[in-house]
């Protein structure tokens, strides 16, 4: 079964620093997209970044980047310039490439940056 | 604005007492589907919708109703609300069932006492 494990249930960082949020997968299927979402503390889900499991290229969006391990089945976030702001719960997730749509998520890593 | 929102947004009702929670999307997707977030655990799918008239279970559906009569809509119904279902609660939608990209509603805190 299609499975997420995000092993920091908390992280600290100081502002301007770079910061990486572990994420490991397990599945069997050949065909996946793999997701990163911010939860801040008023609740909402912010979409970050999306890797397909055929995608060549490491995805990036802006300060966001994915390091994507294909053998290793990882999919780290990595925040470069942390800002006061990035302060909030992240989520990996899985899409099943099925019928379903279905997202699989782990259980979150919580980032505080630090003046 | 493109977006999905939800109704509403916090909810106190006690053990047994029907409610819906309501969903609706603007961007004409066909996909649609429910979550719940609980500590420790990140969020599971609830139910789910490929188009209009076509719902389906996800992992946790015991105790939730959905129906899907018109394209924008997508309730979530407790028939008889519990305890356990105390929770935050996320409607998503995206074009395609395909679509990697879901676009997430604002979330509904729900406590059942």
């Amino acid at each position: 079964a299609q499975k997420i494990t995000q092993t920091q249930p908390g992280m600290f960082v100081q502002e301007k620093e770079a910061v990486t949020l572990d994420c490991t997968y397990d599945t069997s299927d050949q065909s996946y997209g793999l997701f990163w979402y911010k939860q801040p503390s008023s609740g909402e889900m912010i979409f970050l970044i999306y890797q397909g499991s055929y995608d060549e290229q490491n995805a990036t969006e802006g300060r966001y980047s994915l390091n994507f391990q294909k053998a290793r089945k990882s999919a780290n976030l990595v925040i470069s310039a942390s800002q006061l702001g990035d302060s909030a719960m992240y989520f990996c997730a899985m899409r099943e490439d099925g019928a379903t749509n279905k997202l699989i998520f782990g259980t979150g890593t919580l980032l505080a940056v630090q003046p | 604005e493109a977006q999905v929102t939800q109704n509403p947004r916090y909810l106190i009702t006690v053990t047994g007492k029907k409610l819906t929670v309501t969903c609706s999307q603007n961007m004409n997707h066909e996909y649609m589907s429910w979550y719940r977030q609980d500590p420790g655990l990140g969020l599971r799918q609830i139910y789910y919708s490929m188009n209009v008239e076509v719902t389906d279970k996800g992992d946790v559906p015991e105790g939730y109703k959905v129906s899907r009569k018109e394209k924008r809509n997508f309730p979530l119904i407790l028939e008889s609300p519990s305890p356990n279902q105390t929770s935050l609660y996320f409607c998503a939608s995206s074009l395609l069932f395909s679509s990697y990209e879901q676009y997430f509603g604002p979330g509904t805190r729900l406590t059942v006492t």
